[in-house]
């Protein structure tokens, strides 16, 4: 059974510019989370998504966003790059996202320079 | 406004003897909690839950307490191993929404 696939690994951006990074949750799975690992803060909750409708929202601006396509597959955008936006992403995928274990992918460590 | 605490930000024990790792919470409306494993340049890796209904939880050499009126739930790994060695993270949730503590390194000594 594969895990959960986060793409790309790696990425390195320019202030300003925006990005898109991509999770596959795991077959079956219906709920996609997104949390930002920084160095010093524990992981902190961005974004729950769930059959294709955002359930739960961190305190992060709205310069984050995401969605969730039909195959449960999500995205997560940032537009108008930040240094403090260099930080290792991560997302989780649970069969309902309640009661259950969350499945990590192993992030897309994302660089601004 | 951190709700879910790790206070003590490393911890080093021997090979073979017990390795406790502790989270405080504010919120009661938490309804479980988990513990991840995290290595570096990975995603972190499930442990153990505990729902809040229950004090114990006990896996292997892994055992979760939770101690509600205290709002404190600790983990305990006997015995250690060095492989055992990572970063803990303590999360506390509901309705997929997970708030993770800033992590405990753990290192254990051979």
């Amino acid at each position: 059974k594969a895990g959960v696939t986060q793409t790309p690994r790696y990425l390195i951006k320019t202030r300003g510019q925006q990005v898109t990074l991509s999770c596959s949750p795991i077959s079956g799975h219906r709920s996609v989370s997104w949390y930002q690992q920084t160095p010093g803060q524990g992981l902190q909750f961005l974004f729950e998504y769930f059959s294709e409708t955002q359930r739960n929202k961190g305190n992060f601006p709205g310069r984050f966003s995401g969605r969730q396509f039909s195959n449960s597959r999500s995205e997560m955008n940032v537009s108008t790059l930040e240094l403090g936006d260099s930080a290792l992403y991560l997302c989780a995928s649970s069969l309902e996202g309640s009661y259950t274990e969350a499945f990590f992918g192993q992030g897309t460590r994302l660089t601004v320079v | 406004d951190q709700q879910v605490k790790q206070n003590s930000p490393s911890l080093s024990v021997q090979e073979g003897r017990i390795s406790i790792l502790n989270c405080d919470y504010t919120n009661s409306m938490f309804d479980y909690f988990l513990w991840y494993k995290k290595y570096p340049a990975e995603g972190p890796t499930f442990l153990i839950s505990i729902s809040s209904i229950k004090d114990k939880n006990e896996d292997g050499r892994f055992t979760v307490f939770l101690n509600k009126s205290a709002k404190h739930l600790s983990l305990h790994i006997v015995p250690s191993q060095p492989g055992d060695s990572a970063v803990y993270f303590c999360a506390a949730g509901n309705t997929g929404k997970l708030i993770f503590g800033q992590g405990t390194t753990l290192q254990v000594k051979p």
